[in-house]
């Protein structure tokens, strides 16, 4: 049972460019968020994906950042005209469906992005 | 803002002894507390956690507790093994839906040998 799989594990771009970063879940889970970790600095959340749906986008800046989680395929974070202040790791975690109580969120091993 | 605080930045600790991990946080919505331990260049990985009516959740050398009242968590590692050494973070969420997570700054525990 594979776990929360991220590619690329690291992602050079000068600034300017565009950034695309890809999460595939754990099979069966249909939650999925993206974190933001900076140096000396814990995860910042970003936004919360469910299938075709942003549930919560409250920590993704407005500009130059998008995320989707298609019905097919795994979820994207996508960061358009990438500054150096982009540059961090970048974490997926996913959740099995809600079952009445908080599921755990489960990690993946994270982008790292560095910004030239 | 810093709404879950570990103000602990680092900590030794001989192999063997206790680990005393410590959290504070301030929103008082948040119901639900969670530890995950990171080694370098990997992922957050899952710990334990606990809910709020609870005040001990126990799993092996692992053991959490929570003050409510307090608004303060902590971690013990119990006995403290060289495999330990990592950063532990502590995190806090609400109990309605899967709300995310709010995440401390983490602390850099190294147990020598």
């Amino acid at each position: 049972n594979a776990g929360v799989m991220q590619n690329p594990r690291h992602l050079v771009r000068r600034r300017g460019q565009e950034a695309r970063l890809r999460c595939s879940p754990v099979k069966g889970h249909s939650h999925v968020y993206w974190y933001r970790q900076l140096p000396e600095e814990g995860l910042k959340f970003m936004v919360y994906l469910q299938k075709e749906n942003i549930i919560d986008e409250s920590g993704m800046p407005k500009e130059r950042f998008s995320a989707e989680f298609p019905k097919e395929g795994p979820s994207i974070l996508r960061i358009q005209q990438v500054v150096r202040g982009d540059s961090a790791a970048y974490f997926c975690a996913s959740s099995p469906r809600l079952s009445g109580g908080p599921d755990t969120q489960y990690f993946g091993p994270g982008t790292r992005l560095t910004v030239l | 803002d810093q709404q879950v605080k570990q103000n602990s930045p680092s900590l030794s600790v001989q192999e063997g002894r206790i680990s005393i991990l410590n959290c504070d946080y301030t929103n008082s919505m948040f119901d639900y507390f969670l530890w995950y331990k990171k080694y370098p260049a990997e992922g957050p990985t899952f710990l334990i956690s606990i809910s709020s009516i609870k005040d001990k959740n126990e799993d092996g050398r692992f053991t959490v507790f929570l003050n409510k009242s307090a608004k303060h968590l902590s971690l013990h590692i119990v006995p403290s093994q060289p495999g330990d050494s990592a950063v532990y973070f502590c995190a806090a969420r609400g109990n309605s839906g899967n709300t995310p997570l709010v995440f401390g700054k983490g602390t850099r525990l190294s147990v020598i040998a």
